[in-house]
């Protein structure tokens, strides 16, 4: 059965500092996507990044990194350089190939709280 | 481009009253996803709509859930009778199709509160 398990409930850290959010995934696919999602406290979730299970080049946006390793089935993000406007519940999730519909299966969610 | 509408925002309610939500995904999106998301966790799939059609309901409780996608476009979740439990946030998503790859691009959601 798949499974997202975000293992960190709650992080807090002061501002600048960096800060790496934990993801790990379960399934028997060997082709799945796994994305990360930004839920801010307005309640929407912000779509931050797209990672397909054979490509295991690690990303970097801005501030934003993402650390995909296949062998540990582990998919982590990593906020430099921290800000206040970080804060927010950040979403690990899994869609996998027999799934055709794109059905999402999300982590519990890590609560990210950025102190100036 | 504007993005998932959903109303109302919040809702309060007795139980055993009936509720409705309604979503109004992005333009073009064929794909539309409700969501359930209780407090402290990830959002669960409750219906996915292909156009029209619901095409995996799977997750939805059928005794006393409802949902239409009337032309394809806006969607309708109802529960009647609500029930204590029913308390949390109902999330609406669209996508332009469906599949694994897709972003789907979410409302605000309704947070509904049963008393």
């Amino acid at each position: 059965a798949q499974k997202v398990t975000q293992a960190q409930t709650e992080i807090s850290v002061v501002e600048k500092e960096d800060v790496t959010l934990d993801c790990v995934y379960e399934t028997r696919d060997t082709t799945y996507y796994l994305f990360w999602y930004k839920q801010p406290p307005s309640g929407e979730l912000v779509f931050l990044i797209r990672r397909n299970s054979f490509d295991e080049q690690n990303e970097i946006s801005g501030r934003y990194s993402w650390n995909f390793q296949k062998s540990t089935s582990s998919f982590n993000f990593t906020i430099t350089a921290s800000q206040v406007v970080d804060s927010a519940v950040y979403f690990c999730a899994l869609s996998e190939s027999y799934n055709q519909g794109g059905k999402l299966i999300f982590g519990q969610g890590t609560e990210l709280s950025v102190k100036p | 481009e504007a993005g998932v509408v959903q109303s109302p925002r919040y809702k309060i309610i007795e139980k055993k009253q009936p509720v409705a939500f309604w979503c109004n995904p992005i333009s073009g999106h064929n794909t539309l996803y409700w969501y359930l998301q209780n407090l402290g966790q990830g959002p669960e799939l409750l219906i996915r709509y292909e156009n029209e059609e619901a095409v995996d309901d799977s997750q939805l409780p059928k005794d006393r859930f409802s949902a239409e996608r009337l032309k394809g476009v806006d969607s309708t979740l109802k529960i009647q009778p609500a029930e204590l439990g029913d308390s949390a946030v109902y999330l609406c998503a669209s996508s332009k199709t469906s599949g694994r790859w897709n972003e789907q691009f979410f409302g605000p959601g309704t947070r509904l509160t049963v008393l």
